[in-house]
């Protein structure tokens, strides 16, 4: 079975700072995608980032970025410039296909890192 | 406009009651999700749909059923509530593609007394 790791319970940066969240997975797929979401206290579950397996170059997204090192199963969140609208409870999940033949994907959450912007 | 919506958005009840939370989206997706968010944030697969076929079905006890009548629907049922059933329920979807990814409505808040 797959898991997530997040080790990082809790977290909290400073405005305008950066703030890197680790995550770490257990797979023996070679096929698979990973992703961070966040849950802000509205408790909406927001996509913030995904990568591919197959792809070496690490995902950006504006102040966004990942640090993935396939060979060691890691899969960081590097935010930059910290607002205080990033205040949210961060997941890491992963993404594998289940079954074969159809679109069968089922995507494993890590337990979460609840990140504390200050202002 | 919402992509993917769930009903109603809270929801109190007595134990032993049963209970259905709706969700639709329309966003074309082919396959949808049921996750349980616990008290300490943990979310967890329940079960998932693919063009109305059952595909993933976690350990989840029989009281949950889930239906899903159509590719935009898929309606989670709940028989004879216990209190560890309090959580928030997503709801979520997505297509096909591998990179795709999942979709998530607003959650329901349920809390059985």
């Amino acid at each position: 079975a797959q898991t997530v790791t997040q080790s990082q319970p809790e977290m909290s940066v400073q405005e305008a700072e950066t703030v890197t969240l680790s995550c770490t997975y257990d797979t023996s797929e070679n096929n698979y995608y990973l992703f961070w979401y966040k849950q802000p206290p509205s408790r909406q579950m927001i996509l913030v980032i995904r990568q591919e397996a197959y792809k070496q170059q690490n995902a950006t997204e504006n102040r966004f970025s990942v640090n993935f090192q396939k060979a060691a199963k890691s899969f960081s969140l590097k935010i930059s410039d910290s607002q205080l609208g990033d205040t949210a409870m961060y997941f890491c999940a992963f993404m594998k296909h289940v079954y074969s033949g159809g679109s069968n994907y089922k995507l494993t959450f890590g337990k979460g890192t609840l990140l504390t912007v200050n202002p | 406009d919402t992509a993917v919506s769930q009903t109603p958005k809270y929801l109190v009840t007595q134990m032993g009651n049963d209970k259905s939370i709706k969700c639709e989206q329309n966003l074309g997706h082919d396959t949808m999700y049921w996750y349980k968010q616990d008290s300490k944030k943990f979310l967890k697969i329940m079960f998932s749909y693919n063009n109305k076929e059952l595909i993933i079905n976690e350990t989840v006890p029989n009281r949950f059923s889930p239906k899903s009548p159509d590719k935009a629907h898929l309606n989670l049922h709940i028989n004879s509530l216990e209190l560890g059933d309090s959580a928030v329920y997503f709801c979520a979807s997505r297509i096909g593609a591998g990179n795709s990814p999942l979709h998530f409505g607003n959650g329901t808040r349920l809390t059985v007394t």
